[in-house]
């Protein structure tokens, strides 16, 4: 079965500190990957996805993500964060099959202080 | 707004009670989830919807009933629920081969 692993649970970094967020998937076929982003108060926004081509995804909000086959990994990137980019963030699996199966990982709580 | 609509917003409800939770979406969506989103867990994914057609169903158990009427509405009936379902309920919707587009969710307690 598939599955998402997101190791850190809780980030705190003062602004302008570079982030990288962990995130590792279990399937053995050829998946696609995502990033969502759920501010306080507000819905699950998608940040960016990857499907296939370059394995560095770039998202909205200066946000990348690099996708690393051979360690089943989707980490997000930013190389320097400010207080708005305080919010959880998600990643998530679908395997490219045509299914309707996005599965989630636990979230990382990021803060960002002024 | 996001183009998921999900009412209520919050609810609180007896463990004897009936009660359903809605989802509208006007976005041309074929596709309608259900995920239940609790602290420290992964977003759960309940049912999905295509077409109208149910095509997944996470052993979910049976106090959960979903409903799809069309492409465009989604139901989540609830009844003889636990304390243990208190959590964040959310709809989504897609096209094939696009990722859910998520609504703010139901906040349900179970008291």
């Amino acid at each position: 079965a598939q599955s998402v692993s997101q190791h850190n649970h809780h980030v705190i970094l003062s602004e302008a500190a570079s982030l990288e967020l962990g995130c590792n998937y279990s399937y053995g076929g050829t998946v696609n990957l995502f990033w969502y982003v759920q501010y306080p108060g507000q819905h699950l926004q998608l940040l960016l996805k990857y499907f296939s081509g370059d394995p560095l995804v770039k998202g909205i909000k200066g946000f990348e993500a690099e996708f690393i086959k051979s360690k089943f990994s989707f980490n997000l990137r930013k190389p320097s964060v400010q207080w708005s980019d305080t919010a959880e963030y998600f990643c998530a699996v679908n395997s490219n099959s045509g299914t309707y199966k996005y599965i989630f990982g636990t979230g990382t709580r990021l803060k960002v202080l002024a | 707004e996001t183009g998921v609509t999900q009412t209520p917003r919050h609810l609180v409800m007896g463990m004897t009670n009936k009660k359903s939770l809605k989802c509208e979406q006007h976005l041309g969506h074929n596709a309608m989830y259900w995920y239940k989103q609790s602290a420290k867990k992964p977003l759960e994914l309940m049912f999905v919807y295509n077409f109208k057609e149910q095509t997944e169903n996470n052993s979910v158990p049976s106090r959960f009933s979903p409903e799809c009427p069309n492409s465009s509405h989604l139901f989540l009936h609830l009844h003889t629920l636990q304390p243990e379902d208190s959590a964040l309920y959310l709809c989504a919707s897609s096209l094939t081969d696009e990722s859910p587009f998520f609504g703010s969710g139901t906040q349900l307690s179970v008291l």
